[in-house]
């Protein structure tokens, strides 16, 4: 069967600090990836899209990227983090076929 | 674009029925889904409609009418661990998923 890891579940970083969240997918390959944040109290914010290695869309222009590296594992990452960028991180794939996203556990990050 | 729109927070009462609206704009329309997701959880997958008509799973029926950019979700029986929020999303512009701000339902005894 199919599982999406996502950590750590709780993060608190000073402004100014690097980020890296990790995501990995296990029981599948070539899977569509997906970021989402979702801001207290609102919706989730697609952040970025990966249909294979190397191949990240962005979809707003922000403080954050990705990378792919390997074909089940994506990477959100900001050189600099912002106090806008607190919130709840989640990572998804899109099933087998794309037909539906499948979500980690998320990160609840806090940058103060 | 993708504009998502349904409303911020319901209440209804344990036992009950309630319809859970969204209206969509989007280009390259390929779905609607919904999740539920639980406070400081991750959203989890409760239904989706590609074809107009109505879809039901136990307690939770979904309905889409593509012409009219317009979706409802439908619970029955309305249970406690039913409060949640309740998210609607679009698939479009070829794969991804747009989500709207989420419907909070407050279930009351």
């Amino acid at each position: 069967s199919q599982t999406i890891h996502q950590w750590p579940a709780t993060l608190v970083q000073p402004v100014g600090s690097p980020l890296s969240l990790e995501c990995t997918v296990e029981g599948t390959s070539n899977p569509n990836l997906y970021w989402y944040r979702q801001a207290a109290g609102r919706g989730l914010q697609l952040l970025f899209y990966s249909v294979g290695i190397g191949q990240i869309s962005s979809e707003v222009p922000q403080n954050l990227s990705a990378s792919r590296p390997q074909d089940r594992q994506f990477i959100l990452s900001s050189k600099k983090l912002l106090l806008s960028d607190s919130g709840f991180y989640l990572c998804a794939w899109g099933g087998t076929d794309n037909e539906k996203l499948f979500f980690g556990s998320g990160t609840q990050l806090s940058v103060l | 674009g993708q504009n998502i729109d349904q409303p911020t927070e319901m209440t209804a009462t344990e036992g009950a029925i309630v319809q859970i609206n969204c209206t969509y704009q989007t280009s390259g329309f390929n779905g609607l889904f919904w999740y539920q997701q639980h406070a400081g959880e991750a959203p989890t997958f409760l239904s989706y409609n590609v074809l107009d008509g109505l879809e039901e799973k136990g307690r939770f029926s979904s309905f889409l009418s593509r012409s009219k950019g317009y979706s409802y979700l439908l619970l029955k029986e309305l249970q406690m661990k039913d409060s949640a929020s309740y998210l609607c999303a679009v698939k479009a512009d070829f794969n991804k998923f747009y989500f709207g701000s989420g419907t909070k339902l407050n279930v009351k005894p």
